[in-house]
């Protein structure tokens, strides 16, 4: 059974600062997406990692994979308010059909 | 633009109403998919199409079922609400390896 595990489930954090959320997955694929979630809204796509040594970079966000370790990394630089929001990362169930698995979610909050 | 569409924001049921949840794609996608998301849970797949009149299970398919009678359309039925069933319910249609996602039904089952 494909699990997704992020952590952390909350981050606080101060304007300017770095930090890194973490995604596990409990067995192979070879496709990792994250999303954005702005609070009552629905999913943005950020980043779609197609293999392994994948890293992707938008603005102050850059995603990686590691898909012999099953990791996934989403990279914050000197955040900034707009960037609060949640961030889902998820994991591609089987070949090429679309079906994917998410992770908890990631709530950022990032103050003054 | 790729444009997924759910027909209502908001919806307020009663417990033992059939609930019917639409939602249409206008980008001739084959694969089409209904989420729920709960707080702390993330997004779980209910069920799922790849074709007209295809469908399958996802991980929690118990008390939805689904119609997809158009390629540009996939419905999800609460054939008897429950107030476990209160959630957001979030479509998505995908082509490649890219799924978009609608603007999401919030459900509330009294």
């Amino acid at each position: 059974e494909l699990k997704v595990e992020q952590n952390p489930l909350f981050l606080s954090m101060q304007e300017g600062k770095n930090y890194t959320i973490y995604c596990n997955y409990s067995t192979t694929s070879d496709r990792l997406y994250w999303y954005r979630q702005d609070p009552g809204k629905s999913l943005e796509s950020l980043f779609v990692l197609l293999s392994n040594g994948a890293v992707k970079q938008e603005g102050r966000l850059m995603a990686s994979l590691d898909t012999k370790a099953r990791l996934s990394t989403l990279h914050i630089t000197a955040a900034v308010h707009d960037l609060s929001a949640t961030y889902f990362c998820a994991v591609e169930w089987s070949g090429n059909t679309g079906k994917l698995i998410f992770g908890q979610g990631t709530t950022l909050q990032v103050k003054p | 633009d790729v444009k997924v569409t759910q027909s209502s924001r908001y919806l307020v049921k009663r417990t033992g109403e059939k609930v019917f949840l639409e939602c249409v794609q206008d980008m001739d996608h084959e694969n089409m998919f209904w989420y729920r998301q709960d707080p702390g849970l993330g997004l779980r797949l209910i069920y799922f199409s790849y074709d007209v009149k295809m469908k399958e299970k996802g991980d929690i398919p118990e008390g939805y079922s689904v119609s997809r009678e158009k390629k540009e359309r996939f419905s999800l039925i609460l054939e008897s609400a429950s107030t476990n069933q209160t959630s957001m319910y979030l479509c998505a249609s995908s082509f490649a390896y890219e799924q978009y996602f609608g603007p999401g039904t919030r459900l509330t089952v009294t």
